[in-house]
């Protein structure tokens, strides 16, 4: 079955760079979308952007333009994160998730099991 | 950029009645590209309708969603108790993906 499986918590200092991974497993991976998703703690969701695994072509919503990287390695069909010049509040657990059509815009079919990031001095 | 307008934010019923959520479109949403997905604590959001009516993969049919243009509804007929959740709506497609800030459902 379709997973997509998170690297664990992080803590990183004011200032740093994080990098979340998203290992992916039981489907063709160059074929679908991968977005990635924020959630502080205790409010909503937040688009980040998306990455196309096949030719690594990424989208960033204009907030995140600046200082997050999305890449893909095909060879162990992971999709990375990157999130520079961390704040505060960059503080909150970050989702990868699937658009379950490869060939129409379509909604996210799975989803990861999300990774905490926080950002503490 | 299209924002999603939900309401109410929190919605207090019982479990049995009948739940309406609204999401509201700045932009009229073209394609029909509207989802509705349920998130519990601690667990990733669930995918319940996409294409603003069609049920996802092992979704009750006690869930159903309708809508167009800027004005959608999601709605939950007999709430069971696993159904107490927060509720958001997204616009997806067009390159920019955006969320609604969400609705509380919880039981009164």
């Amino acid at each position: 079955q379709v997973q997509l499986m998170q690297s664990g918590t992080d803590v990183k200092r004011p200032g740093a760079s994080v990098r979340v991974s998203c290992k992916t497993s039981g489907y063709t991976f160059t074929d679908f979308y991968i977005h990635w998703v924020r959630q502080a703690p205790g409010q909503g969701l937040e688009w980040m952007g998306w990455i196309y695994p096949r030719n690594g072509k990424t989208q960033y919503a204009q907030k995140f333009q600046d200082w997050v990287t999305m890449t893909r390695d095909t060879s162990t069909r992971t999709v990375y994160m990157e999130v520079s010049s961390l704040k505060s509040d960059d503080s909150a657990i970050y989702f990868c998730a699937r658009e379950s059509s490869g060939w129409k815009s379509d909604a996210f079919d799975t989803w990861g099991q999300g990774t905490m990031v926080i950002v503490s001095s | 950029e299209i924002v999603l307008t939900q309401s109410p934010g929190t919605l207090s019923l019982s479990p049995g009645d009948g739940a309406t959520l609204s999401c509201r479109a700045s932009q009229s949403i073209s394609n029909n590209y509207l989802a509705w997905y349920q998130q519990k604590p601690g667990q990733p959001p669930r995918l319940l309708i996409y294409d603003v009516s069609t049920r996802a993969t092992g979704i009750p049919d006690r869930f159903s969603g309708s809508g167009s243009g800027t004005d959608f509804t999601l709605t939950i007929s007999r709430l069971e108790p696993e159904d107490f959740a927060v509720y958001y709506c997204q616009k997806y497609g067009g390159s920019l993906y955006t969320f609604g800030q969400g609705t509380k459902l919880d039981i009164k």
